[in-house]
């Protein structure tokens, strides 16, 4: 059974603070990772997407990846209360690349 | 530019209606995807096509059927649907240099 793994949190943290989300993933093959932002009641919105080994910034967004450890972060700098939703890990099957296995979510919550 | 489209934005149905949602994408991507989502859950993967061929199918009932007119429009016609299908429907697309799906806004269907 091919999992990815994130703590449901809630996670809170204080407006400017760094929020850290993680996540695991059991299918060693796995090449692609994306997180996804997506609040209450709409769809999920593309943050970033990482390959490779290593950090990968966009603005106030890091995320790292470790294929070793088979994990995955995503950093977000000078949190702002918008930016409290549900961030969505997700792999690409390896055995299917039309297939995405996603984590639960974590949600965040950036307190003013 | 990467928007996907979907119309109704919402829909509510008794169980012996039929009734359809649409998306459309204009970003040439070839693969398309109808997902599922409940509250607190991740997307679930339904239907997806690839280049106008409907390649994987995860087993849903037939009271959902998929329909793709071209590369740039798919649809999802629903017929006795029942009250545990409500949920949120996403479409999403991606395109074959990136596997990287990006979702429409959603299309909140309730069922009576």
């Amino acid at each position: 059974q091919k999992e990815v793994e994130q703590n449901s949190g809630p996670l809170s943290v204080p407006e400017g603070a760094i929020a850290s989300l993680n996540c695991t993933y059991s299918d060693r093959g796995s090449q692609s990772f994306f997180w996804y932002r997506q609040y209450s009641g709409k769809s999920p919105e593309l943050i970033m997407s990482i390959y490779s080994n290593g950090d990968k910034e966009d603005g106030r967004f890091t995320a790292q990846l470790n294929k070793a450890s088979q994990y995955v972060s995503l950093l977000i700098r000078d949190s702002q209360p918008s930016d409290s939703a549900t961030y969505l890990c997700a792999a690409l099957n390896a055995g299917n690349n039309r297939k995405l296995i996603w984590g639960l979510g974590t949600s965040l919550a950036v307190n003013p | 530019d990467t928007e996907v489209t979907q119309t109704p934005k919402h829909l509510v149905m008794g169980m012996t209606n039929k009734k359809s949602l649409k998306c459309e994408q204009h970003m040439g991507h070839r693969a398309m995807y109808w997902y599922k989502q409940k509250a607190k859950k991740p997307p679930e993967l339904m239907f997806v096509y690839s280049y106008e061929k409907l390649s994987i199918n995860e087993s849903v009932p037939s009271r959902f059927s998929p329909e793709c007119p071209n590369s740039s429009l798919l649809n999802l016609h629903l017929h006795a649907l029942q009250p545990e299908d409500s949920a949120l429907y996403l479409c999403a697309s991606t395109g074959d240099a990136s596997n990287t799906q990006y979702f429409g806004p959603g299309t909140r269907l309730t069922v009576l």
